[in-house]
């Protein structure tokens, strides 16, 4: 089983601020098969990035993701108030075929 | 814009059996290329893909999970289901449907919380 561990659990910051959340895979996951997602409290996730890098349709540019391997990072560059939210990495391809990571709570220091 | 909304009891009795259902509006079940998916989240925790089934019916389901999950699709309705079974208070959980493309999921429902107690 591929085991995504995100980093660091809580990240206690100021709006304007630069947020790297880490995701690391305890197998090799191919780029294309990796995707973020952002959480606020009492809804559903939704779509971020996705093939590791790829901005989903309508989210904004200064989100942005990165790596390869078993190392991925997720970038904003300047915290806006609406991105202070819980954000989860996902895998998919090995078995078993699709998990999660923990979640990074990004929170207002 | 698809559409999916969760429906089904929030109260299940162990050992009974978890039923849910994802109507999908604004897009079709029968489209190909999408994986119907379900995924929940126990209060305060991480989340976890319970599997997923095509709209010609072949599914693949979380090996943790697969000896108690069903799922099936009814195109007619433009609908998928879930059954969970037998079910513990583990199993207490906010389930959430999601379209899946390629590798990610692009649309989710809102999601429903299920509570197992006696």
């Amino acid at each position: 089983e591929v085991v995504l561990t995100q980093s660091p659990g809580t990240l206690s910051l100021s709006p304007g601020e630069r947020a790297t959340l880490s995701c690391r895979a305890s197998q090799s996951v191919r780029s294309s098969y990796l995707a973020w997602y952002q959480q606020q409290p009492g809804q559903a996730p939704r779509l971020l990035i996705y093939g590791a890098s790829s901005r989903a349709t309508g989210i904004p540019d200064r989100f942005s993701g990165s790596g390869s391997g078993t190392d991925f990072t997720l970038t904003i560059s300047r915290l806006e108030p609406e991105d202070f939210a819980v954000y989860h990495c996902q895998q998919y391809g090995m078995s078993p075929v699709l998990t999660f990571g923990g979640g990074t709570k990004v929170e207002i220091k | 814009q698809v559409q999916l909304q969760e429906s089904g009891p929030g109260l299940v009795k162990p050992p009974e059996t978890l039923s849910l259902t994802c109507t999908v509006s604004g897009g079709s079940v029968s489209s190909g290329g999408y994986y119907w998916n379900w995924i929940r989240q126990s209060p305060g925790k991480g989340l976890e893909w319970i599997g997923y089934i095509s709209h010609s019916g072949s599914t693949n389901y979380n090996p943790s999970l697969k000896s108690r999950v069903t799922m099936s699709v009814d195109t007619s309705k433009n609908q998928f289901s879930l059954k969970l079974s037998p079910v513990t208070a583990a199993d207490t959980a906010v389930y959430y449907c999601a379209r899946m493309t390629s590798s990610w999921f692009d649309s989710w429902g809102q999601g429903t919380l299920v509570t197992v107690s006696s």
